[in-house]
């Protein structure tokens, strides 16, 4: 089993239409989640954090439900600029010493047309 | 502040060949990443390290070896490149600031192995 995974779509949705991502990752020490975003043929770039109590940064909310091991990332009238792939990503524990080990889901793969 | 750069950018290699891609940070981040991303893969995490003079296996090491001599750089070394390692490479850095800090990462290596 892949330690984060994502439905990699693509999602297709009209401007203005609100989507959501859902991520799930298996190990139970994890400590820390992220959405990236990358477009095509470049570097992922930091969307967000993702914090326990869930967070909101303009038009997109990500939340955490620990006991289920599942993220989420809405994104709420979306523009065609949101075109993109948009990863999930978890910290977990490396070597049982340090929160270091950075892991990506494969990617959901989102079109937003006019 | 050039933040994280790879090089080279673009490479071809024949079957057998080695070649060691390099990954330069100017941000004294602890910790560095080499991932691989194929397509409809995500970003693949092959080895990290957690700080200089440490380094661990990631979800595919098997073909690659790393060093981090000095905490700056991390390089990724092909001993006997093989065709299934055609990908695009890409490097991070990150500070972990309580498990919360943000990766940067470098523009890419696209390898090509005929």
């Amino acid at each position: 089993r892949k330690e984060v995974e994502q439905d990699p779509g693509p999602f297709n949705v009209p401007e203005g239409a609100t989507v959501a991502f859902n991520c799930t990752y298996s190990n139970s020490a994890s400590q820390s989640f992220f959405w990236y975003r990358q477009d095509c043929r470049k570097e992922p770039k930091l969307l967000m954090s993702v914090y326990s109590s869930g967070n909101e940064d303009g038009r997109f909310t990500a939340q955490l439900n620990r006991a289920s091991q599942y993220i989420s990332l809405l994104i709420r009238d979306s523009k065609l600029s949101d075109s993109a792939t948009y990863l999930c990503v978890v910290n977990s524990l490396s070597g049982g010493t340090s929160y270091g080990k950075l892991t990506f889901g494969q990617g959901t793969i989102l079109t937003v047309h006019p | 502040n050039a933040g994280v750069t790879q090089t080279p950018k673009f490479r071809v290699l024949k079957t057998g060949q080695s070649m060691t891609l390099l990954c330069a940070q100017d941000m004294n981040h602890e910790y560095m990443y080499w991932y691989r991303q194929d397509p409809g893969m995500g970003l693949r995490l092959i080895h990290y390290s957690v700080g200089e003079g440490t380094t661990a296996k990631g979800e595919v090491p098997d073909g690659y070896n790393v060093s981090r001599l000095k905490k700056q750089n991390f390089l990724l070394g092909l001993e006997s490149a093989a065709p299934s390692q055609t990908s695009v490479y890409f490097c991070a850095s990150r500070q972990d600031v309580l498990g919360m800090g943000k990766a940067f990462f470098g523009q890419g290596t696209r390898l090509t192995v005929v």
